[in-house]
């Protein structure tokens, strides 16, 4: 069965730095790949999509790699501020409007 | 666009009693999805539907669970008999369209305490 696993459950780093997070999948082949952060008690809101024919996108101080020989995903957050502490799920997808599925996010802190 | 909206924000009843939720997605999106979380997981898929019609349901999605959209507009999760493993927050998400990448939009969920 698929699998998704996001590198650690908790990243701790310090404010100004750049922040890499990591989501690697197995048995699957998805077409895209999306990133969310969920807030505690809040709903998840997503951030970037990455296609599986680009290299990488970036979004104001957001930057997300697809690699899908190695079949892993990259988040990077430059310049990182506290505000930016919160949990960052993936979520490999196929083609068309179909549900997700997510890994276990990583949750972030930034510490000022 | 006042985003989804899920109704309650919380609920909280005892083991056997049957519980319902609401979700009202963003207007104009024809997808409506329904998940659930547990601490510490990502939220987990239980069913979906595009407008009225029910496209598919998770196997976690037990026969004391059931979910509508009748009028293709908002939507209702029902759980009969709840159990102590009930206990989640569970989303609703909405999108657009069938084909593309679309992202979703989720509510900020209905947390469910069973005591």
């Amino acid at each position: 069965s698929q699998k998704i696993e996001q590198n650690s459950e908790a990243l701790n780093i310090q404010e100004g730095k750049t922040a890499t997070l990591t989501c690697n999948y197995t048995n699957y082949s998805p077409a895209y790949l999306q990133w969310y952060r969920q807030d505690p008690g809040r709903g998840p809101v997503f951030l970037l999509l990455i296609r599986e024919n680009e290299k990488e996108k970036r979004k104001e101080r957001l930057k997300v790699t697809f690699d899908t020989t190695l079949k892993q995903s990259l988040f990077h957050i430059t310049a990182s501020q506290p505000a930016d502490s919160a949990t960052y799920l993936c979520a490999p997808r196929r083609e068309g409007n179909t549900p997700l599925v997510f890994g276990k996010g990583t949750r972030l802190s930034v510490i000022a | 666009d006042t985003g989804v909206s899920q109704d309650p924000r919380h609920k909280i009843t005892k083991r056997g009693q049957n519980v319902t939720f609401r979700c009202d997605p963003i207007s104009e999106h024809n997808r409506l999805y329904w998940y659930r979380q547990t601490l510490g997981q990502g939220p987990e898929f239980l069913t979906y539907f595009q407008n009225e019609a029910q496209l598919e349901k998770s196997r976690l999605l037990s026969d004391r669970f059931s979910a509508e959209r009748p009028k293709g507009s908002f939507s209702t999760l029902e759980i009969q008999r709840t159990e102590q493993g009930d206990s989640a927050m569970y989303l609703c998400a909405s999108s657009q369209g069938s084909q593309g990448a679309q992202p979703q939009h989720f509510g900020d969920g209905t947390r469910l305490s069973i005591l």
